[in-house]
């Protein structure tokens, strides 16, 4: 089985400052962690995946996201927000150890950066 | 490059009535494709994925159905509409496993009343 958590409904921070959106997963075999965006009646945009490699995973946007085994966590950071990166974001997980293909997604972020 | 298609944009429909959402897919081959809803309450909700033509899964016991009559198209239908049918559907397509990236279409935005 996997599952995803996002632990915040709304995550609010002021232009210019770090933002950090919280992601944690639970899989069987290993983790394919991913982060999409969706902006006001659109469909969701990939920003960035984790396969394998690198712990630091860099994506679209300027945003970037940490991969962390022993905490189950994947959360998603940009160093200054700008307000146009107010959206929901989600978090998604495949287990990559075989079995479906079928991601599980979190059930979303608000994110509302303030000018 | 790859584009994903979905029609129409909006949709007011009332209940009973049938339903017939289309999606399309440009720039690849035998995509794996996706219906999923959105409510109001932001979750997605998987309804179908499809790993090729003729071939459909579904994840929840519902009003709605899908088919893939060509490779690159995904149709969504029902026969009668429930209120409970309002939302935003979304078509997503995907390469084979190794390419586990999903890529979304712009949603069709279903009102049942």
């Amino acid at each position: 089985a996997q599952s995803v958590a996002q632990p915040e409904d709304q995550v609010n921070v002021a232009e210019g400052n770090p933002l950090t959106v919280k992601c944690t997963y639970s899989v069987s075999g290993n983790p394919y962690l991913f982060w999409y965006v969706q902006y006001p009646n659109r469909g969701l945009q990939f920003l960035l995946k984790y396969i394998t490699g690198d712990n630091l995973v860099k994506g679209s946007y300027g945003f970037e996201a940490e991969f962390n085994k022993s905490q189950t966590s994947f959360h998603l950071k940009k160093p200054s927000a700008l307000v146009s990166d107010s959206a929901l974001y989600f978090c998604a997980v495949r287990d990559g150890g075989g079995g479906s293909y079928i991601p599980t997604f979190g059930r979303g972020t608000s994110l509302i950066v303030h000018p | 490059s790859q584009t994903i298609h979905q029609w129409p944009a909006t949709l007011v429909q009332p209940v009973g009535s049938p339903l017939s959402l289309e999606c399309t897919v440009e720039g690849t081959s035998n995509p794996n494709l996706y219906w999923y809803r959105q409510a109001a309450g932001r979750g997605l909700q998987l309804l179908f994925y499809s790993v090729g033509i003729g071939q459909i899964s579904s994840e929840v016991p519902q009003n709605l159905s899908a088919s893939r009559p060509q490779d690159r198209q995904f149709i969504l239908s029902s026969k009668k509409l429930l209120l409970s049918d309002s939302g935003f559907y979304l078509c997503a397509w995907s390469g084979g496993p190794r390419n586990n990236e999903q890529f979304f279409g712009p949603g069709t935005r279903l009102t049942v009343l």
